[in-house]
């Protein structure tokens, strides 16, 4: 069974701080997806990597996924109060042949102004 | 262009009724998916359904059960349901081709009593 730990679970910080969640797997995954989810409200993706060792960018947002492919991170740049939500990472595998994708627990983010 | 479409939004049913959730994909996605996300448990995949055909299932009962129409747009219908089934139901669309890269709706809120 493949499954991806986040961590942490839990963030609170203030505006302008920097930080990273991680998602790590012990299985190889053909993509990773972020995406974020406010409350009541459907998951928005982020970005989807697929090489090992890729390294995206948005904004202040910058995503990197493992060289062996079992693991991301996301690390946010002098957050804002509007980075708050749910983070989630989603591996897709056997290159989609199964269609579903297999989504960690989440990393509940508060930036406070 | 429209996004991922589901209703109702919410569904209040009782122990032992049926329950019926619509979704429809955003244009030219043949792919459908259904999650449900219950608290504390994470986004779990339900079913997968392209062309009409249901193409993959998670592991959960066959009262949970679906379909998909000429149109794309797809149905799930959960039969006798149980005080547990009360979650977040996500539907997602892709390209057949690229089914790692799935955009979700805003989900339907399920509440059994």
């Amino acid at each position: 069974t493949q499954l991806l730990e986040q961590s942490p679970q839990f963030l609170s910080i203030q505006e302008g701080e920097n930080l990273t969640v991680y998602c790590n797997s012990s299985s190889v995954f053909s993509s990773l997806q972020w995406y974020r989810q406010e409350p009541g409200e459907g998951p928005v993706l982020l970005v989807t990597v697929v090489t090992g060792g890729e390294v995206k960018k948005l904004k202040r947002l910058t995503f990197q996924f493992g060289d062996a492919r079992k693991d991301s991170s996301l690390h946010i740049t002098a957050a804002q109060p509007g980075d708050t939500g749910l983070y989630l990472c989603a591996g897709g595998s056997s290159g989609g042949s199964q269609g579903n994708l297999i989504f960690g627990k989440g990393t509940k983010l508060s930036v406070k102004p | 262009e429209a996004g991922v479409t589901q209703s109702p939004t919410h569904l209040i049913k009782t122990r032992g009724q049926q329950a019926t959730l619509r979704c429809s994909p955003i244009s030219g996605h043949t792919s459908v998916y259904w999650y449900q996300q219950a608290l504390g448990l994470g986004l779990q995949f339900l079913l997968w359904y392209d062309e009409g055909e249901e193409r993959n299932r998670g592991n959960f009962p066959p009262r949970f059960s679906g379909r998909q129409f000429p149109n794309y747009s797809s149905e799930l219908n959960v039969n006798a349901l149980e005080l547990e089934d009360s979650a977040l139901y996500l539907c997602a669309s892709s390209l057949y081709q690229n089914q790692e890269t799935q955009y979700f709706g805003p989900g339907t809120r399920l509440l059994v009593l």
